[in-house]
């Protein structure tokens, strides 16, 4: 079974673009869920989807949005970016919410603002 | 505020010796509790969790141990291994919302 991918690996943006990252979650896995992990800090959640809805989401903006599609993989989109959205963007999957196996992580996005 | 705390940014110790690493929560509403591992450029790895309906959980050289009423819970990793050098980072969820909190981490550097 194939893990949980993610695209593109490295990503520099300029303060003001726009940014898309995207994740294909672990096979048969339904929920997906976003963490920005900044320097020296732990992941903090943004938000989660399941089964194509958003059912959670953390302290982050409205510029920070995501979807989910039918085949699970999912979205994140990032508007009018600022030099503190540069961190590691890490998208976990798991087989239902709360899965109590804990959730498969990819290896994340680094994103860097200038 | 930090409902999950890693008092220790970093720990050292000689393999075959025992690693303990703590962490400590401030949100009754947790009730699972997870500890990841993560090596440099690679996403966290599940390691092994406890439910607090439980004190210990224990999976091969990993054990964890919860104490609920300290808010408090450590992992022992017995022996150490080089290869266990990773940052280990605790993380609960709770209640209905199933958001996994994390610390900040804890830098395991264990020596040959």
């Amino acid at each position: 079974e194939t893990g949980v991918t993610q695209s593109p690996t490295h990503l520099i943006k300029t303060r003001g673009q726009q940014v898309t990252l995207r994740c294909s979650s672990q096979s048969g896995h339904n929920t997906v869920s976003w963490y920005q992990q900044a320097l020296g800090q732990g992941p903090q959640f943004i938000f989660q989807y399941y089964r194509e809805e958003e059912n959670g989401r953390g302290n982050f903006p409205p510029r920070f949005s995501g979807l989910q599609f039918p085949n699970y993989s999912s979205e994140l989109n990032v508007n009018a970016l600022e030099l503190d959205d540069s961190a590691l963007y890490l998208c976990a999957s798991s087989l239902e919410q709360g899965s109590n196996y804990g959730y498969t992580f990819g290896s994340g996005t680094r994103l860097t603002v200038v | 505020d930090q409902q999950v705390k890693q008092n220790s940014p970093s720990l050292s110790v000689q393999e075959g010796r025992i690693s303990i690493l703590n962490c400590d929560y401030t949100n009754s509403m947790f009730d699972y509790f997870l500890w990841y591992k993560k090596y440099p450029a690679e996403g966290p790895t599940f390691l092994i969790s406890i439910s607090s309906i439980k004190d210990k959980n224990e999976d091969g050289r990993f054990t964890v141990f919860l104490n609920k009423s300290a808010k408090h819970l450590s992992l022992h990793i017995v022996p150490s291994q080089p290869g266990d050098s990773a940052v280990y980072f605790c993380a609960a969820f709770g209640g209905s919302n199933y958001k996994l909190t994390f610390g900040k981490g804890t830098l395991l550097t264990v020596n040959p």
